[in-house]
């Protein structure tokens, strides 16, 4: 069936390094992976997403990097500032804009 | 320019009741999603609707049914309600289904507990 396998760690980092939150996923038919980002009280918000035929895509202070021999989705964000304090979820799309949802990551930001 | 607008925000309802929850896209967005999220589960599509019609069903019971009006309005119901369905609903638009991006615009939630 399908799923996009992630349990519910925390990363804990300290502002200005750098982030890496991985992902798995397990249907070779979705054609969009897609990251939200959710914090509390508040729905998921888009930050980036990747087409299947691509490898990697930068957007601002984040990059996105697809590996579909491993089946392998993760998050970069750059000189992580408080403000990205949230719950990550990775996501893909195999049809419309039904979105399977990974269970999600929580990041800490330290001062 | 409005987001995607969620009533009501919060709500309790009893075991048997029933719910119906309503979400209102983004201004030209024809596609309407909703999820449902809980610390168990995590978050699981449950249907899509463009242009009146349902296009895509999740995996969950008959008790929950939804539809769109013409204005792309969206509502959502749940009936016979159970303490498991306490989670937070959350609707998503975006311009049309599938399209060249995956980028789904969500509401903030309606918050249901159920006594």
């Amino acid at each position: 069936g399908e799923s996009v396998g992630l349990h519910l760690p925390t990363l804990s980092v300290q502002e200005g390094d750098n982030s890496i939150i991985n992902c798995a996923y397990s249907n070779s038919a979705s054609d969009y992976f897609i990251w939200y980002k959710q914090e509390s009280g508040k729905g998921p918000q888009f930050i980036i997403d990747i087409r299947s035929n691509m490898d990697k895509r930068q957007g601002q202070r984040v990059t996105v990097l697809l590996n579909k021999t491993v089946k392998h989705l993760s998050l970069q964000i750059a000189a992580t500032q408080p403000g990205d304090s949230a719950v990550y979820f990775c996501a893909e799309r195999a049809y419309g804009n039904k979105l399977v949802f990974g269970a999600g990551t929580i990041l800490r930001v330290k001062s | 320019k409005a987001g995607v607008t969620q009533t009501p925000r919060y709500l309790i309802k009893t075991r048997g009741q029933q719910v119906t929850l309503s979400c209102s896209p983004i201004s030209g967005h024809r596609s309407v999603s909703w999820y449902q999220q809980t610390p168990g589960q995590g978050l699981q599509f449950l249907f899509e609707y463009f242009s009146e019609t349902q296009r895509n069903k999740g995996n969950f019971p008959g008790r929950f049914s939804g539809r769109q009006f013409s204005n792309s309005r969206s509502e959502m119901n749940v009936s016979t309600l159970e303490l498991g369905d306490s989670a937070l609903y959350l609707c998503a638009s975006s311009l049309n289904p599938g399209t060249s991006s995956g980028e789904l615009f969500f509401g903030e939630g309606s918050r249901l507990t159920v006594l």
